[in-house]
């Protein structure tokens, strides 16, 4: 069965150092999305990506971060200068169409230090 | 705005007995509606999904949900619960034309043998 994979599962840097997460999403997948879960709280959008563009964003989703798909499988995460309430469960997801369910991989878990 | 409400934060039941999770959704035009479920130190995975028609929809692992207009809500179903049942629930809304899912706070549901 098909997944969305994450790299790496667990990630720590230094308060201010840039991170980069990374996400294969399913491959006939067209919307490819990034969610956060700070511990013991909601599941938050972050942003949306189609057609090679952000399509959606969340306040969150703030200058300190940007998404790239640099190859035909590949969605990245960066975020330039980490702060310690970046420190959450990040969860890459993706979907076939628009309205149609969205499938998470595992997440990684960043830890600002 | 739009805003998905689960007003339990954990559910107990026994082994064999029915189960509901609880959700409300508040959304401007017609909503699509779903449920994931998170098992620990894992992502979240898809369990049902309504968008049109029949009221009652039928998911993974024997769940269902009903969605009900008047009520605004979309609760979540299982005739007869399993231990393996047990682990956060997650209900999300996302307004028809908008790529992002709003999630609720989850529902940590425990089955007791």
């Amino acid at each position: 069965e098909p997944e969305v994979t994450q790299t790496p599962s667990h990630q720590v840097t230094q308060m201010g150092q840039e991170v980069i997460l990374r996400c294969v999403p399913i491959s006939n997948h067209l919307y490819f999305y990034w969610y956060r879960q700070i511990l013991g709280q909601k599941v938050e959008f972050l942003v949306s990506f189609y057609n090679n563009e952000i399509s959606e964003k969340s306040e969150i989703f703030d200058d300190q971060f940007s998404v790239e798909r640099p190859d035909g499988s590949n969605f990245t995460l960066k975020i330039r200068s980490t702060k310690l309430e970046d420190s959450a469960m990040y969860f890459c997801a993706s979907s076939e169409r628009l309205g149609t369910e969205a499938f998470f991989g595992q997440g990684t878990r960043l830890t600002v230090v | 705005a739009q805003s998905v409400a689960q007003p339990e934060d954990q559910v107990n039941v026994a082994e064999g007995n029915p189960l509901t999770v609880k959700c409300t959704y508040s959304v401007s035009g017609n909503p699509y509606l779903f449920w994931y479920v998170q098992y620990p130190n894992r992502g979240l995975q898809f369990l049902l999904k309504y968008i049109t028609g029949d009221n009652l929809v039928k998911g993974s692992y024997g769940f269902e949900a009903e969605f009900n207009k008047s009520q605004t809500s979309f609760h979540l179903k299982k005739p007869s619960a399993l231990v393996s049942d047990s682990a956060l629930y997650f209900c999300a809304v996302r307004r028809y034309n908008t790529d992002k899912l709003i999630f609720g706070t989850g529902t940590r549901l425990q089955v007791f043998p």
